[in-house]
């Protein structure tokens, strides 16, 4: 079955800290990859994606994100966090055709201790 | 600007009512989406619509209605089958360009039953 996993349900780091969010999927084939972001009460907004080619991608907000297939993950990376990224993170995976639907994973909320 | 907008912001109802939720959009984008999310359990599919006059179920879908009359417009009526419509809805569309795509929200209906 398709899934996305989010294993952390919540994180706490210190400002200043860097960050790393792990995803990892089950799928058929490569999927696309996205990253958004909520905060509370808030629609998602998209961070970053991976289609194709570098497997590092760079998003808004300093965020960055590894595409491994070996290791079908997308983990989301930001090397020092501010108090202003505070929020729920999910991961995303999407055919490459057909019904473009998402599957998402289940969210990480990230805590900034100031 | 171009976006997303759902109204009301928060919407309350009695057990037994139906209720539509608004979703326009206006960056001419072919597919429009609608998402619940409850706490824990990231964004589950309710319908969606490649195209106007045509949509699908996604994973949730008893108890939910929806339209698409028009490219921009995409409403969705909770009925009063649905056992548990306490929640936070989110609209989405999307465009699909060179084989591409990546969804955009909009910032979300609270609906609450009583």
């Amino acid at each position: 079955a398709q899934s996305v996993t989010q294993p952390d349900i919540h994180i706490t780091v210190s400002e200043g800290a860097s960050l790393e969010l792990r995803c990892n999927y089950s799928y058929g084939a490569t999927p696309y990859l996205f990253w958004y972001v909520q905060s509370p009460g808030q629609g998602l907004q998209l961070l970053l994606k991976y289609f194709s080619g570098d497997t590092l991608v760079q998003g808004i907000k300093g965020f960055e994100a590894e595409f491994k297939r070996s290791q079908s993950s997308f983990n989301l990376r930001k090397p020092s966090v501010h108090w202003s990224v505070a929020a729920e993170y999910f991961c995303a995976v999407g055919a490459r055709s057909g019904t473009y639907k998402y599957i998402f994973g289940t969210g990480t909320r990230l805590k900034v201790l100031a | 600007d171009g976006g997303i907008t759902q109204s009301p912001k928060y919407l309350f109802r009695k057990e037994g009512q139906n209720v539509t939720l608004s979703c326009e959009q206006n960056l001419n984008h072919d597919a429009m989406y609608w998402y619940r999310q409850d706490p824990g359990q990231g964004l589950r599919l309710i319908y969606y619509s490649q195209i106007v006059n045509d949509f699908q179920k996604g994973d949730i879908a008893e108890g939910y209605s929806v339209s698409r009359e028009k490219k921009e417009s995409f409403p969705l009526t909770v009925t009063s089958a649905q056992k548990n419509p306490t929640a936070f809805y989110l609209c989405a569309s999307s465009i699909v360009r060179d084989g591409s795509y990546e969804q955009y929200f909009g910032p979300g209906t609270r609906l609450t039953v009583t």
